[in-house]
């Protein structure tokens, strides 16, 4: 199985914040990387697939970049709704595997 | 709209059996790519099966021969028959869906949930 090895676990920061949250798989997936947000008691919510492909309905004050093994979700400018979780999730290959998370908490 | 409501979760004793339901609506259920992913307590995702518009499945080796997914598509329904079940198999577990039908993209819709614990 490939693993996710997502890096920092949690990050602070403040409203208006860039915020870099990164991920590194343990073979290369090309760019078939999804990243997502979950708050408390919530599903997780698609937020990039396919490495840098913005998920409808999704602000673009979110990207994602990267490609082989390294990747990065990058959020521009921090706001109060985006205090959550994150998680990677390579999709080169079954079994889909998840990065241990990132939580994102206000400073 | 797309929905998927999952229900069925309960407090079971180790070793006992457990089924899932996860009812669809609001796309094509027949050929998209449906998936179980549970979550234990205060820790991350876990991808647990998929089954396939083909109706070909793959499990997590943490769950194989255990578990069974399955659907109903005159039901729009999709199943996770959860047998011997152990302590590490608590968690919420979602029904999830694979956009555009393809295991390189992710998962763009889930249910809400359904709690699963196991304990005697």
């Amino acid at each position: 199985d490939i693993q996710m090895t997502q890096s920092p676990s949690s990050v602070s920061a403040s409203v208006g914040d860039r915020v870099t949250i990164t991920c590194r798989a343990s073979q290369d997936i090309m760019n078939w990387i999804a990243w997502y947000q979950q708050k408390p008691g919530k599903a997780p919510k698609l937020l990039i697939y396919a490495a840098y492909s913005l998920q409808s309905g999704v602000p673009s004050r979110f990207s994602g970049s990267g490609s082989g093994t390294d990747f990065t979700l990058t959020i521009s400018s921090l706001q109060p709704e985006d205090f959550a979780v994150y998680y990677c999730q390579q999709a080169s290959s079954i079994p889909p595997t998840f990065g241990g998370g990132t939580k994102v908490e206000i400073k | 709209e797309v929905q998927l409501v999952e229900s069925g979760g309960a407090l079971v004793q180790p070793g006992g059996s457990l089924r899932l339901s996860c009812a669809a609506s609001g796309f094509i259920f027949s050929t998209s790519y449906l998936n179980w992913v549970r979550q234990a307590p205060g820790k991350g995702l876990e991808w647990v099966s998929l089954i396939y518009g083909s109706g070909h499945t793959n499990y997590a080796d943490s769950v194989k021969g255990r578990f069974t997914i399955s659907r109903d598509k005159s039901k729009n329904t999709l199943f996770l028959q959860m047998n011997s079940l152990r302590a590490e198999d608590t968690a919420v577990y979602y029904c999830a869906r694979y956009l555009a039908s393809s295991t390189n993209t992710g998962f763009d819709y889930w249910g809400q949930g359904t709690l699963v614990t196991v304990s005697a």
